[in-house]
């Protein structure tokens, strides 16, 4: 299975912080890399696809590059709707594996 | 408008089976891959397994091999999914989530709203 590491595992920041967290994948995942932000009690919620390619209705504050191993999430000024857990996926290969997560805190 | 209804909270004890539904509506139920996605409480997401819905194809994580069932009923554009001999370690949200209904590259792209199995003796 491709394992895939986030980093960090969590983050204090304020609002209009730029954030970005980073996602590593054990082995090539060519652009299949998706991320998700998740908030308490809800689930998951696809936010960018293909590695940099953003869901509709998604704000354009975040973004997401990256290619093969290393893929990051970014978003560039921190609402207050954002603090939330992001999670990367891989979905080159079955199983389709999951990142551990990384929570933004308010600061 | 897509969306993928779950059935309601379940308490089983340690040992017994459960099976939760996920209906879905707004897209062609057969041509999208159904996955299971579970999450423990305050732990990260864990795939359980997916349905091809259009020829009742599975696949399962290693770690559910012979204790889950994914099945479905096309007639009822619903999916459901089994888990026997529950243990304490089981008690999560359970989601169904889609594939690639809106945009290529399989994005889990839809979810359910989740349902809570709780084993507890």
């Amino acid at each position: 299975d491709i394992q895939m590491t986030q980093s960090p595992s969590s983050l204090s920041a304020s609002v209009g912080d730029r954030v970005t967290i980073a996602c590593r994948a054990s082995q090539t995942i060519g652009n299949y890399l998706n991320w998700y932000q998740q908030k308490p009690g809800k689930a998951p919620k696809l936010l960018i696809y293909g590695a940099f390619s953003l869901q509709s209705g998604v704000p354009t504050r975040f973004s997401g590059r990256g290619y093969e191993t290393d893929f990051s999430l970014t978003i560039s000024s921190l609402q207050p709707e954002d603090f939330a857990t992001y999670y990367c996926q891989q979905t080159y290969n079955t199983p389709p594996t999951f990142g551990q997560g990384t929570k933004v805190e308010v600061k | 408008e897509v969306q993928l209804e779950q059935s309601g909270a379940e308490v089983k004890r340690p040992g017994a089976t459960v099976k939760i539904s996920c209906k879905a509506s707004g897209y062609t139920f057969i041509d999208n891959y159904l996955h299971w996605v579970r999450q423990a409480p305050g732990k990260g997401l864990e795939w359980v397994g997916r349905l091809d819905a259009e020829d009742d194809e599975t696949i399962y994580a290693d770690d559910f091999q012979g204790r889950v069932t994914i099945t479905a009923d096309r007639s009822a554009d619903t999916a459901f999914l089994e888990m026997s001999s529950l243990r304490s370690e089981d008690t999560a949200v359970y989601y169904c989530a889609t594939d690639g209904v809106s945009v290529g590259l399989n994005p889990f792209d839809y979810w359910g709203q989740g349902t809570l199995v709780t084993v507890s003796s």
